[in-house]
């Protein structure tokens, strides 16, 4: 069965200073691997998406995040915080190729403070 | 391009009565999702439709919750009778799922803040 752990329920950042939010999934086939981000009383919003094509990618407003096949790991980073980074990320795996095609798990989610 | 709406955005409700949500998909997106969002948690999926076909409601409690998508379009997610446990958010999404194992992007609603008295 596939699953996501992110790793922190919490984590604060001074502004202009790097971003990491981790996370840790585990699938039985070729996963897609997705974060969300939701902002309060807001809709989630797609930062960015890996679909077996380049490990390294690039999503909007600067954030980023690698798939490391060898270490289960979809960590989202940022160089540079800004303050209205501060939400709740949700890191997402949904399996390719298998029979469920669309069902989305989502991790716990991690809330981002951003501080002045 | 409008995005996925829902009504409505908030509602209070005494347990024990019914309740209706209402969500209008992307147009052209065959596939519409209805998701649990407890507090604190991140959304868990209740039922998935294929245009009018539900094909995924293993996580629908059905002894008090039901669901339709006539004509594929519109869908409303009902609960009756409520109960407290019943307080959460639910969200909508849609999609455009064009083959098995295609890329699954979800587009989500502002979802529907319940709160069960």
């Amino acid at each position: 069965a596939q699953s996501v752990t992110q790793l922190d329920s919490h984590v604060s950042v001074s502004e202009g200073t790097p971003v990491l939010l981790r996370c840790n999934y585990s699938s039985s086939y070729s996963p897609s691997l997705f974060w969300y981000v939701q902002h309060p009383n807001k809709g989630l919003q797609l930062l960015l998406k890996y679909t077996s094509a380049a490990t390294l990618v690039k999503g909007i407003n600067g954030f980023e995040a690698e798939f490391k096949k060898s270490e289960t790991s979809f960590h989202l980073t940022k160089p540079s915080a800004h303050m209205s980074d501060a939400a709740e990320y949700f890191c997402v795996v949904s399996d390719q190729g298998s029979s469920n095609t669309g069902k989305l798990i989502f991790g716990q989610g991690t809330t981002l403070q951003v501080k002045p | 391009e409008a995005g996925v709406v829902q009504s409505p955005r908030y509602k209070i409700i005494e347990k024990k009565q019914p309740v209706a949500f209402w969500c209008n998909p992307i147009s052209g997106h065959n596939t519409l999702y209805w998701y649990l969002q407890n507090l604190g948690q991140g959304p868990e999926l209740l039922i998935r439709y294929e245009n009018e076909e539900a094909v995924d409601d293993s996580q629908l409690p059905k002894d008090r919750f039901s669901a339709e998508r006539l004509k594929g379009v519109d869908s409303t997610l009902k609960i009756q009778p409520a109960e407290l446990g019943d307080s959460a958010v639910y969200l909508c999404a849609s999609s455009l799922v064009l083959a098995e194992g295609g890329n699954n992007e979800q587009f989500f609603g502002p979802g529907t803040r319940l709160t069960v008295l």
